[in-house]
């Protein structure tokens, strides 16, 4: 069985402290990590996957399979970073993939 | 592309009664999924369908079942509901073998008196 943990409801930051969002999972398989954000009043969407080792819109996230984590960073919070952060654990089954998502963090940016 | 788009919006219904989401996916996507999102919770996966057919199913009761129709577009079915069945629904879709790129639409909020 796969699963996702975020032990953080909700965290709060500073404008311009750094930010780490919490992520850890268990998974027997290889896992593909990803983590989605949701704006105030917008959709669920995809921010960035460990894969790609990409940086979107400042925010990192690295694959630690020792500690089965999957931590988002970003060194300078900004406001407009404020939102729902989840963490998702993607699966193969039979050539199809299913997704668990953890439970979510509300990142608060303080001015 | 208005990409992905879920109807009704919001609605609600009494205990027993059954209800059914609609769902459109963005152009070129086949593969559609469902989730349910209660509040305070992240969104848990219900099923998958690709080609009409249920590819892949979260652990979630038989009252749960779906349609995929030629057009890729899908329903959510939840027969004799309960007021646990109260949430959000979310309906994402992907493209063919890549079925972590997935677009959400906006969800229907279905409220069970």
């Amino acid at each position: 069985a796969q699963r996702v943990t975020q032990p953080e409801k909700l965290l709060s930051v500073f404008k311009g402290a750094p930010v780490e969002l919490k992520c850890n999972y268990s998974y027997s398989g290889s896992p593909e990590l990803f983590w989605y954000v949701q704006y105030s009043r917008q959709r669920l969407q995809l921010l960035l996957r460990h894969i790609s080792r990409e940086s979107i819109k400042g925010f990192t996230a690295d694959l630690n399979k020792g500690e089965t984590s999957f931590h988002l960073k970003k060194p300078f919070a900004q406001e407009e970073d404020s939102a729902m952060y989840y963490c998702a654990l993607s699966a193969s089954s039979g050539g199809y993939q299913k997704v668990t998502f953890g439970t979510g963090t509300k990142l608060q940016v303080i001015p | 592309d208005a990409g992905v788009t879920q109807s009704p919006t919001h609605l609600i219904k009494t205990r027993g009664q059954q209800v059914t989401l609609r769902c459109s996916p963005k152009s070129g996507h086949d593969t559609v999924s469902w989730y349910q999102q209660a509040l305070g919770q992240g969104p848990q996966f219900i099923f998958q369908y690709y080609e009409e057919e249920e590819r892949q199913r979260g652990n979630f009761p038989d009252r749960f079942s779906g349609h995929q129709f030629p057009n890729y577009s899908s329903e959510l079915n939840v027969n004799a509901l309960l007021l646990g069945d109260s949430a959000l629904y979310l309906c994402a879709s992907s493209p063919s073998g890549r079925g972590y790129e997935q677009y959400f639409g906006p969800g229907t909020r279905l409220t069970v008196t």
